[in-house]
């Protein structure tokens, strides 16, 4: 079965600051590998996603992952940190055949505070 | 351009009630998916629809669980006999296509709240 760790459970930092959070799975086989941001009171969002090619993606807002794949690692990433970057992320990977290909597995997510 | 909504947003029920909390998804959305996220925990998968086809139902924890979709569009999950450990916020989420990864747009959850 799929599995995501998430190391940092809370991270605080300035105003630009830089950031990584880190994201780890484990799962054999393809993946796609993505992050989500729940602003506070607000939904579940896709910050960004990889499925294939470039390790490197680009996402909303400035942020960007890097695929390891030699790591199974997932890194969130942002050069300078706003405040309105508080927020709580998860790491989520989707694997398996047809039916279970459409299932979301997430970490247990990283709260960041920026403090202005 | 309404996204995914739930109801009813928050839900308070005795130990031994059932409950029955609803999504509705995007419309034209073919998928539909629960996942329930425990206190300081990740989502975590409960069941997956194809429109009216329940597809996987391998996350739901116990018979006391069921989740239905009957014309394809609104769903139900309905917890019977509710548990203090049945406390959670339920996700729901829909996306385009059934096949291959389209993005999930999560709904706002149902807080539950077991005494």
């Amino acid at each position: 079965a799929q599995s995501v760790s998430q190391h940092n459970h809370h991270v605080i930092l300035s105003e630009a600051a830089s950031l990584e959070l880190g994201c780890n799975y484990s799962y054999g086989g393809t993946v796609n590998l993505f992050w989500y941001v729940q602003y506070p009171g607000q939904h579940l969002q896709l910050l960004l996603k990889y499925f294939s090619g470039d390790p490197l993606v680009k996402g909303i807002k400035g942020f960007e992952a890097e695929f390891i794949k030699s790591k199974f690692s997932f890194n969130l990433r942002k050069p300078s940190v706003q405040w309105s970057d508080t927020a709580e992320y998860f790491c989520a990977v989707n694997a398996g055949g047809q039916t279970g290909f459409q299932k979301l597995v997430f970490g247990t997510g990283t709260r960041l505070l920026v403090s202005p | 351009g309404a996204g995914v909504s739930q109801s009813p947003r928050y839900k308070v029920a005795k130990r031994g009630q059932d409950v029955a909390l609803r999504c509705d998804p995007i419309s034209g959305h073919v998928s539909l998916f629960w996942y329930q996220q425990a206190l300081g925990q990740g989502p975590e998968f409960l069941t997956y629809f194809q429109n009216e086809a329940q597809l996987d139902k391998s996350g739901l924890p116990s018979d006391r669980f069921f989740a239905e979709r009957p014309e394809g569009s609104v769903s139900t999950l309905k917890i019977q006999r509710t548990q203090q450990e049945d406390s959670a916020v339920y996700l729901c989420a829909s996306s385009f296509r059934e096949l291959g990864f389209y993005e999930q747009f999560f709904g706002p959850g149902t807080r539950l709240t077991v005494l």
